[in-house]
């Protein structure tokens, strides 16, 4: 069974700090894995994919990810965090590539002045 | 070019009503995904349809339908509305159901008293 699981349903950060948002995914198959940003009261903004090429993946925004297989983790960061990035966050997974995401339960990003 | 489009944005229903949400995914895309988001249980997948035709469906109960029409449009309907349905519904659409190419719309705010 395919799964993501987000350490931390909160996480602050100081702006120009290091942002690191964690995501460990389970999958009996090679996975496709994606970082969704969502603002309040909007839909979800695809940030970045992995889809079984380069394990380091760049996405918008200034965020990349990394896969892990070893580790079974796609943990999302960023080097300098910017107000404009407090939102949600969300990781998924989906085995075949169709649309059937499995979505992890969010983290809220806060980043202080 | 338009995104996805959601109708309507927000709706107060009572228990016990049905209601039918609208999507009108991007121009040429011909796959449409349905997904509840909620505080408690977060992303859920729905269904997805693909040429008019219900290609995945999540564990949802019957109450919980969709459809698809010639031009792509989808609807989805509640029927016997309960408190616990009260969500976020998003619906997302790509050209040939790949995940990686997913567009998601701002949702229909459900609220049900």
């Amino acid at each position: 069974a395919q799964s993501v699981t987000q350490l931390g349903s909160h996480v602050s950060v100081s702006e120009g700090a290091l942002v690191l948002l964690r995501c460990n995914y389970s999958s009996s198959v090679p996975p496709y894995l994606f970082w969704y940003v969502q603002y309040p009261n909007q839909g979800l903004q695809l940030l970045l994919k992995y889809t079984s090429a380069a394990t380091l993946v760049k996405g918008i925004n200034g965020f990349e990810a990394e896969f892990k297989k070893s580790e079974t983790s796609f943990h999302l960061t960023k080097p300098s965090a910017h107000m404009s990035d407090a939102a949600e966050y969300f990781c998924a997974v989906t085995e075949t590539g169709a649309n059937n995401l499995f979505f992890g339960t969010g983290t809220r990003l806060t980043v202080i002045p | 070019k338009a995104g996805v489009t959601q109708t309507p944005r927000y709706l107060i229903k009572t228990r016990g009503q049905q209601v039918t949400l609208s999507c009108s995914p991007i121009s040429g895309h011909r796959s449409v995904s349905w997904y509840q988001q909620t505080p408690g249980q977060g992303l859920q997948f729905l269904f997805e349809y693909f040429s008019e035709t219900q290609r995945n469906k999540g564990n949802f109960p019957g109450r919980f339908s969709g459809r698809q029409f010639s031009n792509s449009r989808s609807e989805m309907n509640v029927s016997t509305l309960e408190l616990g349905d009260s969500a976020l519904y998003l619906c997302a659409s790509s050209l040939l159901g790949q995940a990686e190419k997913l567009f998601f719309g701002s949702g229909t705010q459900l609220s049900v008293l």
